[in-house]
């Protein structure tokens, strides 16, 4: 069964950088059928939908992180990983990784997600 | 980015009623409609995919449709188990967006 565990810092500072990683069992990264990606949701601004991977290095951002995000894979540890550059406070929120039927939707096996709060 | 908008925000109901949840997008959307239900605590689940194609392990007591920017979902014999926020989300235009969910509550 597939399960998807997200992990990162619970607290990070303005202006510094949010990493978290995405740790895949049950299933492969490697696999053409699917795509990886992370969505966060805030009582501010509700679900948000931020980046995707394929095995084969194809990436998508959502526009409105304005280059801030990076996502990457590494197929050889079954493990995702989402960069966001200079957060402020309005980047708290619970971050879930998700499993994709397609390049940037139907996301059909999620993390629990894990709550990442900006403050000093 | 197209803005989906979801009615109502919240709804009561009693065991067995039918509870309908309307999506409006702000531009037609050819069916690219999908619904989530996050039930208090948890992870968003996938419920309907394109529409009305419901997902193998939703019950049967769900029900979906829609057309142009108008889309719905209904559960009839509402279930203490169906407790939750359902949200639509737009895969039309990219980037996907979601509405501001519909909180499900019983009576």
């Amino acid at each position: 069964q597939l399960q998807l565990q997200e992990s990162g810092p619970g607290v990070v500072k303005p202006s510094e950088t949010l990493s978290l990683t995405c740790s895949v069992s049950g299933g492969s990264l490697s696999s053409s059928r699917y795509y990886w990606g992370w969505i966060r949701q805030s009582p501010g601004k509700g679900l948000e939908w931020l980046a995707t991977i394929y095995y084969a290095g194809n990436t998508y951002y959502n526009p409105s992180l304005e280059g801030r995000v990076t996502i990457a894979a590494d197929t050889t540890k079954n493990v995702f990983s989402l960069r966001l550059t200079s957060v402020t406070a309005a980047d708290t929120a619970v971050y879930f990784c998700a499993r994709h039927l397609s390049s940037w939707y139907d996301p059909d096996s999620w993390g629990q997600g894990t709550l990442v709060i900006v403050s000093s | 980015d197209i803005q989906m908008t979801q009615s109502p925000s919240s709804v009561s109901a009693s065991v067995g009623d039918r509870v309908t949840i309307t999506c409006r997008a702000s531009q037609g959307i050819n069916n690219w409609l999908a619904w989530y239900q996050q039930r208090p605590g948890k992870a968003p689940e996938l419920l309907v995919r394109a529409a009305s194609d419901l997902q193998s392990e939703v019950p049967s007591h769900f029900s979906a449709g829609g057309s142009g920017t108008d889309y719905t979902l209904t559960i009839r014999n509402l279930q203490p188990e169906d407790v939750a926020t359902y949200y639509c989300q737009q895969a039309y235009r990219f980037p996907p967006t979601f509405g501001q969910g519909t909180k499900v509550e019983i009576k």
